[in-house]
């Protein structure tokens, strides 16, 4: 069965930089059958969807997001990675990894496993 | 920018009965690229439904999806207690290639 699972510091300062990793398994990162993205949620409100990454590594932001947003993979650990630069109060929020589908019907356009989210709260 | 704009924002049923959950998009969703979540306190959303209407593996009859163009349905035909959650849309295509509606909380009356 398919896991992912998020990990990385919970408490960042305004300006600095959140990094976040998702470790997959039950699955390989390099198929071609999947991506791999990442999504938030602030606290009590919805969901809004950062960027995904390809098994061949090319990648696709939010434009709202796109300068300070990179996402990474690490294929000898089955992971991949989130680095969002220059965060404010606005960044704070639960974020999640998720895997699309990128075969069969409607491919590519919903995510079918989430990870468990870890909440990330920027304050000094 | 394509908005997604849900109602009612929150629905007040009691089990049993049926509930309508709608998603409107600002622009025409292309191929019915729709998704609808499940979302329980704490938890991960959970697929429930794509192509609009297409039910995810794992989820029973009793929800369905409807829908085209830019006014999409899910319809929940006798509602559960494990149904009492809140619901989101998601559309896919339009920039910024993923946008998700704002939520529908359906509670226990």
């Amino acid at each position: 069965q398919l896991q992912l699972q998020e990990s990385g510091a919970g408490l960042v300062k305004p300006s600095q930089t959140l990094s976040l990793t998702c470790t997959v398994s039950g699955g390989s990162i390099s198929s071609v059958d999947y991506s791999w993205s990442w999504i938030r949620q602030p606290p009590g409100k919805g969901l809004e969807w950062i960027g995904y990454i390809y098994h061949s590594g090319g990648t696709y932001y939010n434009p709202s997001l796109k300068s300070r947003v990179t996402i990474s993979l690490d294929r000898s650990k089955n992971q991949f990675s989130l680095t969002l630069t220059s965060v404010t109060a606005a960044d704070t929020a639960v974020y999640y990894c998720a895997r699309r589908k990128m075969s069969g019907d409607d491919a590519g356009s919903y995510f079918d496993f989430w990870g468990q989210g870890t909440l990330v709260t920027v304050s000094s | 920018e394509i908005v997604l704009t849900q109602s009612p924002g929150t629905l007040s049923l009691s089990p049993g009965e049926r509930a309508t959950l709608s998603c409107r998009a600002s622009q025409t969703i292309t191929s019915n690229y729709l998704a609808w979540y499940q979302q329980k306190p704490g938890q991960a959303p959970r697929l429930l439904i794509y192509g609009a209407s297409n039910r995810a593996t794992g989820v029973p009859d009793r929800i369905s999806g409807s829908g085209s163009g830019t006014d999409f349905t899910l319809t929940i035909s006798r509602l559960q207690p494990e149904d009492f959650a809140v619901y989101y849309c998601q559309q896919y295509g339009r920039s910024p290639l993923f946008t998700f509606g704002q939520g529908t909380k359906v509670d226990i009356k």
